[in-house]
């Protein structure tokens, strides 16, 4: 079964620092998401992408946050300037093979643990 | 504002149990309710949806229970196993709005 995947697993960076997480998803979909959860809490929404562009955007999803398509495979999330707060594991997620497909399931990577230090 | 209010915070069941994870939520427009599943250092998986037009949809040992008018949804694990133990997170959207708006999840332990 295809599935999403994402480099790398744990990601260690200083504050202050520039980090780039990297999704590829599922070759057919159209809706790329990045979701982010602190220590097993909930999941948050940051930002949904379609079409090569933002589509809807959270109040998280600031000017230090960007997303970016660019190759047609891989989705990518950079946080310009890490913060101690952006401490999480960031998940990317994908969807909708079909249009007007809105209840079609999301399916996630295993994420990348972002620690910042 | 929790948008999606999901309960209890953490279960736990022996197995052959029923475990029961209720979630209720505000606004009237949420058409589609799902339950994702997720195991420790995993991503959430979907487990199970509804839509409202329905009042229970039942895969396997799993059933969601749909109540419109008390705007609540709640997720049965019938014959509950070990391997059950798990985070499990309701979630709602509304029509063509593709974001998921989740509850902050059930830790539910299966003890054998």
């Amino acid at each position: 079964e295809p599935e999403v995947t994402q480099t790398p697993s744990h990601q260690v960076t200083q504050m202050g620092q520039e980090v780039i997480l990297r999704c590829v998803p599922i070759s057919n979909h159209l809706y790329f998401y990045w979701y982010r959860q602190i220590l097993g809490q909930k999941v948050e929404f940051l930002v949904s992408f379609y079409n090569n562009e933002i589509s809807e955007k959270s109040e998280i999803f600031d000017d230090q946050f960007s997303v970016e398509r660019p190759d047609g495979s891989n989705f990518t999330l950079k946080i310009r300037s890490t913060k101690l707060e952006d401490s999480a594991m960031y998940f990317c997620a994908s969807t909708g093979g079909e249009v007007r497909s809105y209840n079609s399931p999301l399916h996630f990577g295993n994420g990348t643990r972002l620690t910042v230090t | 504002q929790q948008q999606v209010k999901q309960s209890p915070q953490s279960l736990i069941v022996q197995k052959g149990g029923i475990s029961i994870i209720n979630c209720a939520y505000e606004n009237t427009a949420f058409d589609y309710f799902p339950w994702y599943q997720q195991f420790p250092g995993k991503g959430p998986a979907l487990l199970i949806a509804i839509r409202p037009d329905v009042s229970e949809k039942k895969e396997g040992r799993f059933t969601i229970s749909f109540n419109k008018s008390a705007k609540q949804f709640s997720l049965h694990i019938m014959d509950s196993q070990p391997g059950d133990s798990a985070t499990y997170f309701c979630a709602s959207r509304a029509g063509n709005n593709r974001k998921l708006i989740w509850g902050l999840g059930t830790s539910l332990a299966v003890n054998p």
